[in-house]
Formats: structure tokens, sequence, C-alpha cells
């Protein structure tokens, strides 16, 4: 299967921080989605991003999958944004490998 | 449109015992995939349900099983359950669109405790 690397593992942030999310892949990848985990262990879609770049409000995502990497920018960190974020590819049809995650805390 | 929907949210079980979960995918959505959550191991891929045909399975034991019914629903059933299957289960039901990328909504997971 494919290797999945995120860092940092940590991320302490004070509120009004940016910061930015690295997820490495070890083979060619035809889709990759950016999640956030809550709490409650619910996995909220933030991105579908196979390649290029998306924003949506303060959070951004760039993939460039030839290089094999895509980055998750968050700015202006609010405390709702604490959690583990996650990245997840497949190359081959539906079948996700998912990253160890980045933990954040968004502190006042 | 309504989410993906899981039941139960939460169950304890003893060793031995078996276990089945539901999920409800989003409506339109024709596969449905279940992945394993645990501190140690992360989410880990069960398998993927597409038109009641199991189309992709990942690395577990026979007695991790799953089916899918005709109006896109699934089940996962573990027999002969084992402390470690203590986890957050998660179920994804995926859109597939033209240029053939899967993207995948997941429900709120159901929590299994095993004793």
């Amino acid at each position: 299967g494919i290797q999945v690397e995120q860092s940092p593992p940590d991320l302490i942030l004070q509120e009004g921080a940016n910061s930015t999310l690295r997820c490495n892949f070890s083979d060619s990848v035809n889709n990759l989605q950016w999640f956030h985990q809550n709490p409650w262990g619910q996995l909220i879609n933030l991105f579908y991003i196979p390649s290029g770049t998306k924003q949506n409000g303060r959070l951004s995502a760039t993939t460039v999958a030839t290089e094999r990497y895509s980055l998750l920018y968050i700015s202006s960190s609010q405390t709702t944004d604490s959690g583990v974020y996650f990245c997840a590819v497949t190359n081959t049809g539906n079948q996700f490998y998912f990253g160890t995650g980045t933990s954040l805390t968004v502190i006042p | 449109k309504a989410g993906v929907t899981q039941t139960p949210r939460y169950l304890i079980k003893t060793r031995g015992q078996q276990v089945t979960l539901s999920c409800s995918p989003i409506s339109g959505h024709r596969s449905v995939s279940w992945y394993q959550q645990t501190p140690g191991q992360g989410l880990q891929f069960l398998f993927e349900y597409f038109s009641e045909t199991q189309r992709n399975k990942g690395n577990f034991p026979g007695r991790f099983s799953g089916r899918q019914f005709s109006n896109s629903r699934s089940e996962m059933n573990v027999s002969t359950l084992e402390l470690g299957d203590s986890a957050l289960y998660l179920c994804a039901s995926s859109l597939l669109y033209r240029e053939g990328g899967y993207e995948q909504f997941f429900g709120p997971g159901t929590r299994l405790t095993v004793l």
C-alpha cells in the first residue's frame, strides 16, 4: 500500500497564528483528501484535492502530485480549529490510505 | 441531503461475542467503505462495497465481514470478538466524479468496546 507521512505530528498554536501541515506520500496518487477529526470522532471533509490549489475561507490546500506531497494552510487559527487533521490518498479506486495525522491545539 | 448515518453509536460487548454495525450512505452514493480507527494503528481500510459486491478488501482477518443491500445500506460483522477489536468503526459513502476520482464522506462512527 501507499505510505503516507504527515508532519508535524503535534502542533500548538496561539489563537490568530498561521500554520502549514504537510502530507508526503510514497507513490503516485489520483485522489487526495484532507479531513478534520473533531473531538467526537467525526471526520469532516476539508478538501478533495488530487492536484492544484483550493481555498475555503481561512483554509487552503495545495497538492503537487508529481512531487508527492500536499500542504494544508490554516490562517488566523481559532480554538475551534483544534483537533486532528488527516490526509488520505488512493491510486486504486476507492481504497484510501490515511496518514497518522497532525494533532492541532489552538490556545486562546 | 442527509449525511451518512451509522448505528449504533456506542456498543459494549464481551470477548467471543459477535457484533453487527450498520451504515446508511448519502442518497445516490453506491459505494460504501469501512475503516477501523485505533490509537495504535490509526485509520485502516477494512473493505469497500459497490452495488452489493465487495470491490476492495484490506488486510483484516476473516472474522471481519460485510455486505451491502440493494438500497446501498451496508452492514459489517465482527465475529468472535477480541479485546483488540475495540475501536472506532467509520463508514464512508463515496461520490464518484466524472474524471474518475472518489470523494469520501464519513459517518459519525460506532465506538465499540470489547471487555
